[in-house]
């Protein structure tokens, strides 16, 4: 089935460091992916919708310079959480869906998700 | 308002019983599609099952059905037959305007659903 691989899984890095999470559709085009954050024990929130060749587009309450997305290709969506802070450590996951086909029953397909820890 | 809500944060169920976990949305538009995915401890999302608003039976999936009543606006799962691996919280979720390309899916806050053996 449909794969979404997401790079990497875990991180833990210090204060002030820019990490950047990787998420790639292996088998299918997404000009659009998603990019949640789930905190322990809670659901997964839309930070943003990440569109192909164009500005990614945030939801209220998401800082657009501290959590830059670069969607270059139609397989490829990146996040950086820049200078990131111990408020910033979190589970990140992408999400992507094919955009052939019918797309009324497409699941979205996730990554497996980043653990990012900030000390 | 919550666009999709799981009453129920904790369930437990006895090995080899089935059981239902509840979840109701809420939408104006008429087309919609309503999911469950499971997530394990591990943290990855597992799709389990989908419901489209014109779809005129409710969806089946192995030991996995939707109990779909479109008037009450609720799609509720259930698990036949649960096993020790079913154990992992559990997300109902929907997407509206099916027609978009890029809309994303809304979760509900999910329950939590413990096998007993």
């Amino acid at each position: 089935g449909a794969v979404v691989s997401q790079h990497p899984s875990r991180v833990i890095c210090k204060s002030g460091t820019s990490v950047k999470i990787e998420c790639r559709s292996l088998d299918f085009q997404a000009t659009t992916m998603f990019w949640y954050r789930q905190f322990p024990k809670q659901s997964l929130m839309l930070m943003a919708t990440s569109n192909e060749g164009s500005k990614a587009t945030y939801e209220q309450g998401v800082e657009k310079d501290k959590f830059l997305i670069n969607h270059a290709s139609l397989t490829l969506s990146t996040l950086t959480v820049t200078s990131a802070h111990p408020e910033d450590s979190s589970f990140y996951i992408c999400s992507a869906r094919a955009t052939t086909g019918r797309s009324s029953n497409q699941p979205q397909h996730f990554g497996d998700g980043t653990r990012l820890s900030i000390l | 308002a919550q666009k999709i809500t799981q009453t129920q944060p904790g369930m437990f169920v006895q090995e080899k019983e089935a059981v239902t976990l509840d979840c109701t949305y809420d939408t104006s538009d008429p087309s919609y599609g309503l999911f469950w995915y499971k997530q394990p401890s591990s943290g990855e999302m597992i799709f389990l099952i989908y419901q489209g608003s014109y779809d005129q039976q409710n969806a089946t999936e192995g030991r996995y059905s939707l109990n779909f009543q479109k008037a009450r606006k609720s799609a509720n799962l259930v698990i036949s037959a649960s096993q020790l691996g079913d154990s992992a919280m559990y997300f109902c979720a929907m997407r509206e305007g099916l027609n978009s390309g890029n809309t994303p899916l809304v979760f509900g806050k999910g329950t939590r659903l413990s096998v007993i053996a």
